[in-house]
């Protein structure tokens, strides 16, 4: 079983919708969660942390649940520019390593 | 500022040729990363180093492949010999790590083709 699981999409939805994902971890110990952004062809990049209180940046809202082991990531109003792969990272302790989900693939269309 | 900076930006090579991927990380970051993405098994950690010294190198696929940071500006990964098999993006990212949560920021990536 991989550490990290994402359903791998595509996830087509329309500009101004509402999309979420999930993505499940099979390491309790996992200590720090984040979710990365990858454009096309291009390197992966933070997008946020994921706290265990749940988090908001602007449309974008994070949530943790430990007790079933799994992260989402909300997309409100869904831009053109919000087209990307989404990645979940899970760090297992203060250590730098950090494990990768094989990515959601998002496409808005208009 | 210049952020991570990897070279060549793209690799073509025949089977059984050595091929060497340089990386530069952000100066001050004390953590070094090399990765390598494919379609079928996404971004996987290969090797990374605090403060020039390899941590874990448990994801390096096999004794072809070896990577070093003699300084803290500079890093290598060495494929030799090369195998088609070897053919994806491979991307360098560095952190300033403490024990707390940093960000990795990851250069452009080097795409290599092994035919």
């Amino acid at each position: 079983r991989k550490e990290v699981e994402q359903d791998p999409g595509p996830f087509n939805v329309p500009e101004g919708a509402t999309v979420a994902f999930n993505c499940t971890y099979s390491n309790s110990a996992s200590q720090s969660f984040f979710w990365y952004r990858q454009d096309c062809r291009k390197e992966p990049k933070l997008l946020m942390s994921v706290y265990s209180s749940g988090n908001e940046d602007g449309r974008f809202t994070a949530q943790l649940n430990r007790a079933s082991q799994y992260i989402s990531l909300l997309i409100r109003d869904s831009k053109l520019s919000d087209s990307a792969t989404y990645l979940c990272v899970v760090k297992r302790s203060t250590a730098s390593k950090l494990t990768f989900g094989t990515g959601t693939r998002l496409q808005v269309t208009l | 500022d210049a952020g991570v900076i990897q070279s060549p930006r793209h690799e073509v090579t025949e089977m059984g040729q050595e091929v060497t991927l340089r990386c530069k990380p952000i100066s001050g970051h004390n953590s070094l990363f090399w990765y390598r993405q494919t379609m079928m098994r996404g971004l996987e950690l290969l090797i990374y180093f605090n403060n020039n010294v390899p941590i874990d190198d448990s994801g390096m696929p096999e004794d072809r492949f070896s990577a070093k940071m003699p300084n803290a500006s500079f890093s290598t990964l060495k494929i030799q010999p090369s195998e088609p098999r070897d053919s994806a993006v491979y991307f360098c990212a560095s952190s300033f790590w403490t024990s707390g949560d940093n960000e990795q920021f990851f250069g452009p990536g080097t795409r290599l083709t092994v035919l």
